[in-house]
């Protein structure tokens, strides 16, 4: 069974820009969780997708945003980029919902630079 | 505000060493208890604890939850190079929060 996939895996934009990341979850996963991990603050929770809805939300500004599909692959998107959004971003997928009792498979990261 | 705490934040030690990592949390409607190992990327799912004093196994790796005292250990017996990783400590709440600690980063000498 394939991994969780996200695309692109690394990617470098300018203040200002906006970028659009793409997580592939596991086969037959319908929750789907992004994290934004750096050195200072270690892995932060973004928000949780499941059935194409937002079901969670961490504290993050208006800034990030993200979207499920009917198959379950999900897509965020952050606008207006800031220096400090350079990170990498990791999604996660699981059966059900609930990251904190449904066992989460993470995949690869996207390494953002923001310059 | 919800926290997780893990320490120590590095630990260097030899192959066959026995390790200890702590995690202590303060989280508001606890649920549970997370560990992951991240190696280069990805976070691989350890144990998940919801019930205090019960120990999950794992080979070579155990852990337990002490609901009272609001911690949880990761043992890591007769260590392995293969063992050195960042060890991410998770707490969740009953709204589905999660909150992550900075993580223990362990690195096994041969």
């Amino acid at each position: 069974k394939a991994g969780v996939t996200q695309t692109p895996r690394y990617l470098i934009k300018t203040r200002g820009q906006q970028v659009t990341l793409s997580c592939s979850p596991i086969s037959g996963h319908r929750s789907v969780s992004w994290y934004q991990q750096t050195p200072g603050q270690g892995l932060q929770f973004l928000f949780e997708y499941f059935s194409e809805t937002q079901r969670n939300k961490g504290n993050f500004p208006g800034r990030f945003s993200g979207r499920q599909f009917s198959n379950s692959r999900s897509e965020m998107n952050v606008s207006t980029l800031e220096l400090g959004d350079s990170a990498l971003y990791l999604c996660a997928s699981s059966l059900e919902a609930g990251g904190g009792y449904n066992e989460q498979f993470f995949g690869p990261g996207t390494r953002l630079t923001v310059l | 505000e919800d926290k997780v705490v893990q320490s120590p934040l590095s630990l260097v030690v030899h192959e066959g060493d026995t390790v200890t990592l702590n995690c202590s949390y303060e989280v508001t409607n606890f649920r549970s208890l997370l560990w992951y190992k991240q190696e280069k990327k990805a976070p691989t799912f350890l144990f998940m604890l919801t019930s205090s004093g019960i120990e999950k196994k794992s080979g070579r790796l155990s852990s337990i939850l002490d609901k009272k005292e609001l911690f949880s250990i990761l043992n890591i017996t007769a260590t392995q190079t293969g063992d050195s990783a960042v060890y991410l400590c998770a707490a969740t709440n009953r709204d589905d929060k999660i909150i992550f600690g900075k993580g223990t980063r362990l690195h096994i000498l041969p």
